[in-house]
């Protein structure tokens, strides 16, 4: 089966770091994903990871450890407009099924 | 910077009515997608396309719905006869072929909220 794991809902305050952790079951790995989704809006993508590690994209840094079905996404210098649910998908096999998980709503507060 | 790009953005439906959604992918894009977001609920994967057949497709998928790639540029679901559970927005998705520089990540269109009165 699929299973994606990530926390419901979080809050931070502008300026300051959050982690966002996504646990996964997948029969298939081949890539994890993390998208942005403004409310009302569409997923824009924010990372990849296919290898272990950390992957550092400007404010956004993402990891992976496949052993332990696990990834965060890292946020620092929180802003406001990265008020916003985070999506952390699995893709199972080349070009087939990317697999979201339910999203984590963070709210940055002033 | 090219995009996905789908109509209509919003359509109120009866139900038992049939519904074309279309989008148009990013054009050297090889593989679409569908999925759906029921409002306040995750997004969920509906069906994906590669090389002019369904290369996969979910348990929602079911025998109301259809993909079709009719020409070069437009690909298009069909839902046969709608349901009120039908209801939510539905995102259409490209992504490129494998690549040392290209990670396949999708790209969305902006949605098609669908309501099934």
């Amino acid at each position: 089966g699929q299973n994606i794991d990530q926390p419901t809902e979080m809050t931070a305050t502008e300026g300051a770091i959050v982690q966002i952790n996504c646990t996964y079951q997948t029969s298939g790995f081949n890539g994890l994903f993390w998208y942005q989704q403004h409310a009302g809006e569409a997923p824009t993508f924010l990372s990849y990871n296919v290898l272990d590690g950390l992957e550092e994209k400007g404010r956004f840094s993402s990891f992976l450890s496949r052993s332990k079905g696990y990834s965060y996404l890292l946020l620092k210098e929180l802003q406001m407009k990265d008020s916003a649910s985070y999506l952390c998908a699995v893709r199972g096999n080349y070009g087939q099924n990317f697999v979201f998980g339910p999203g984590t709503r963070l709210s940055v507060l002033p | 910077e090219p995009e996905v790009t789908q109509t209509p953005s919003h359509q109120v439906t009866q139900m038992g009515q049939e519904v074309i959604l279309r989008c148009v992918p990013i054009s050297n894009h090889l593989y679409f997608y569908w999925y759906r977001q029921i409002l306040g609920q995750k997004v969920e994967f509906l069906v994906s396309f590669y090389n002019n057949e369904i290369s996969e497709k979910s348990e929602i998928f079911d025998d109301q719905f259809s993909v079709e790639r009719p020409d070069g540029s437009n690909f298009t679901l069909k839902i046969r006869s709608t349901k009120l559970e039908d209801s939510a927005m539905y995102f259409c998705a490209s992504a490129r072929t494998s690549g040392r520089l290209n990670t396949g990540e999708l790209f969305f269109g902006e949605g098609s909220r669908l309501t099934v009165l």
